[in-house]
């Protein structure tokens, strides 16, 4: 069963860089699928953040892509994410996610935590 | 970026009864369309994908239709626990997409 866990810090101080990993459980990460990172304001919907490959390779929103970086380490079985610059505009549950193939659809979920970028 | 566009933005149904929800994008994305639902404080949760494609245990209760830009996801009787947020995504594209969400309320 794969399972996964978001984990980082609940509070980001305004133009600092909001740094969070995802420990995935039941799986490998380097046995393949995209791992992606998406999330949500409070009261709002949906926004992909961006994925990534056990390769290595990427892909990130544009309305973003400035600020993000997605990064694995197969070693330990997570990847993470950086958002830097943030803002009380960047407040919002993350969650991470597995796909099911060749980027796709997010068939495992984490939990979700909320960070909240204030001062 | 593929917009995705969902309608309403909230329905309101009574148990039992059919709900019709729509989700349209700004250029064909083929069959490459899941729905998601997703209930307060949970993550959500995979219910169809390809289009049309049954996540499995779910009832069948739940269908999904469509392909290029028009998709729709139907309840047919709905029950209790149905009643919550639902969203679609698109991933034929770079960057992947959710539609803002249609609430499903109860009447």
């Amino acid at each position: 069963q794969v399972q996964l866990q978001e984990s980082g810090p609940g509070l980001v101080k305004p133009s600092e860089t909001l740094s969070l990993t995802c420990t995935v459980s039941g799986f490998s990460i380097s046995s393949g699928y995209y791992w992606g990172w998406i999330r949500q304001p409070p009261g709002k919907g949906l926004e992909w953040i961006g994925s990534i490959y056990h390769t290595g390779t990427t892909y990130y929103n544009p309305s973003l892509k400035s600020r993000v970086t997605i990064s694995v380490d197969t070693s330990k079985n997570q990847f993470s994410l950086n958002l830097s610059s943030v803002t009380a505009a960047d407040t919002a549950v993350f969650y991470c996610a597995r796909d099911l193939g060749s980027g796709s659809y997010y068939a495992y979920w984490g939990q979700g935590t909320l960070v909240t970028v204030s001062s | 970026e593929i917009v995705m566009t969902q309608s309403p933005a909230t329905l309101s149904v009574s148990p039992g009864e059919r709900a019709t929800l729509s989700c349209r994008a700004s250029q064909s994305v083929s069959s490459n369309l899941a729905w998601y639902q997703q209930k307060p404080g949970q993550a959500p949760r995979l219910l169809i994908y390809d289009a049309s494609t049954r996540a499995t245990g779910l009832p069948a209760r739940f269908s999904g239709s469509g392909s290029g830009t028009e998709f729709t996801l139907t309840i047919s009787s709905l029950q209790s626990e149905d009643f919550a947020v639902y969203y679609c995504q698109q991933y034929n594209n770079w960057p992947h997409t959710f539609g803002q969400g249609t609430r499903l309320d109860i009447k």
